[in-house]
């Protein structure tokens, strides 16, 4: 248990449905983090939020639309998917001051797109 | 950041000590060393960082050659759960909350019974 959470775990859609990813985080953390990790792929930043604010998206396609209502909370909305999204999805969160920036991930949702 | 670059796969013997290399070349001097791990399917975990010094916690040790382009991570006495993809990364250390990683391809630890 890292304190991050994400539902669902497992999650399959056909590319023209709509879904969301969600990830909670009870650490009291102030950023957090979405990633994604393609088969045999190592992992890749697609966004940052710091503060509830959008400070990095890494040249996401934009059926990817990320939510971060408050600091504890990070969505990750998905629509018109197409099948080479399937992967995992990680979702991570990080704190000033807490060993040097040390990100604390959750389990993932692993996507399968058909 | 500066690059690293590590073997893509070891195998160690359950019991023994797992000593996995990185070499940083281009590190800045106030670039951190790192080290995470991810089990199979499952989000990377922080296992230990340092600058210059060795460092050692519950989990394992870290030792940063002096000349500081090249580290080792070891983990003791490697058992079955130690078997994860390992990730070396070199940055500097946020100032503020948004400290991103960027991941290699890692090496792949096999503990072998």
């Amino acid at each position: 248990e890292t304190g991050v959470t994400q539902t669902p775990r497992h999650l399959v859609m056909g590319m023209t449905n709509k879904k969301s990813l969600k990830c909670e985080q009870h650490l009291g953390h102030n950023a957090m983090y979405w990633y994604k990790q393609s088969a045999k792929k190592p992992l890749e930043l697609m966004f940052v939020y710091n503060f509830k604010e959008q400070t990095e998206n890494n040249s996401v396609p934009s059926r990817f639309s990320p939510e971060c209502p408050n600091s504890s909370h990070l969505f990750l909305h998905l629509h018109t998917l197409q099948p080479e999204d399937s992967a995992l999805y990680l979702c991570a969160s990080s704190q000033a001051g807490g060993r040097a920036g040390e990100l604390f991930f959750g389990e993932g949702s692993r996507l399968t797109v058909l | 950041d500066a690059k690293t670059t590590q073997p893509p796969s070891m195998d160690c013997a359950e019991g023994r000590a797992a000593n996995l290399p990185c070499n940083h070349s281009t590190i800045s001097g106030n670039e951190y060393v790192y080290w995470y791990r991810q089990i199979h399917s499952q989000g990377p975990q922080y296992i230990i960082h340092g600058l210059k010094n060795n460092e050692t916690n519950e989990m394992a040790s870290l030792i940063i050659t002096e000349d500081r382009k090249s580290s080792t991570l070891i983990l003791p006495h490697a058992t079955l759960r130690d078997t994860a993809v390992y990730y070396c990364i070199v940055r500097v250390p946020p100032e503020s909350n948004t400290g991103k990683l960027i991941f290699g391809q890692g090496t792949t630890l096999q503990v072998k019974p």
